[in-house]
């Protein structure tokens, strides 16, 4: 199976700061890559796909990159409503795997 | 507006078996496949199978081959998870999410998840 590797596992910024997540992959999986967010006691939701496509309705503070095996997930600026934990998913093998989370909490 | 709704929460003995049920309604349920993911207490998400809603294809997690079955009533816009011979470590919220598309695996809508305790 593909295994994702997120890092930092946490992190603390505060609003307004620039924040940067990956997620590199065990083996390259082109751009099957999607990004949710998941706040407690919340099913995720659907942040990016396709490495780098913004799902409509997310800020465009949001993006994504990368490609193989090295994708990230940026912030541009961090909103209160933005603290939360963050997952990737590929999508190009089953069986379908999720990175371990990166928690994002106020500094 | 797409909604996925599941069932309550459950509690089981080790050893049962449990169902939990995800009534979809905004869309053409037929046409778009549905994935079940569970996350245990305090940890991360974990892909468990898909079932295709319009043939009935499945493909399970090997890590839970022989103890869980998908299934879909399409006349009542609902899918099916059962999980068999439960541990405790099966505790977990579950997930159902619908797939974007055939080729797409990965999850625009999501049920508001079921809480299932595994518990002597």
């Amino acid at each position: 199976a593909i295994q994702l590797t997120q890092s930092p596992s946490s992190l603390s910024a505060s609003v307004g700061d620039r924040v940067t997540i990956t997620c590199r992959a065990s083996q390259g999986i082109s751009t099957a890559l999607a990004w949710y967010q998941q706040k407690p006691g919340k099913a995720p939701n659907l942040l990016i796909y396709d490495a780098s496509t913004l799902e409509s309705g997310v800020p465009s503070r949001f993006s994504g990159s990368g490609s193989g095996t090295d994708f990230t997930l940026t912030i541009s600026s961090l909103q209160p409503e933005d603290f939360a934990t963050y997952y990737c998913q590929q999508f190009n093998y089953y069986p379908l795997t999720f990175g371990g989370g990166t928690k994002v909490e106020i500094k | 507006q797409v909604q996925l709704v599941q069932s309550g929460a459950e509690v089981k003995k080790p050893g049962a078996s449990v169902k939990v049920s995800c009534k979809a309604s905004g869309y053409t349920f037929t046409t778009y496949a549905i994935s079940w993911v569970r996350q245990a207490p305090g940890q991360g998400l974990e892909w468990m199978g898909w079932i295709s809603t319009y043939h009935g294809d499945t493909n399970y997690a090997q890590k839970l081959q022989g103890r869980i079955t998908l299934t879909t009533d399409t006349s009542a816009s609902t899918a099916y998870m059962e999980l068999r011979s439960l541990r405790s470590d099966d505790t977990a919220v579950y997930y159902c999410a619908k797939v974007v598309s055939g080729s797409y695996e990965f999850f625009d809508y999501w049920g508001q998840g079921t809480l299932v305790t595994v518990s002597s």
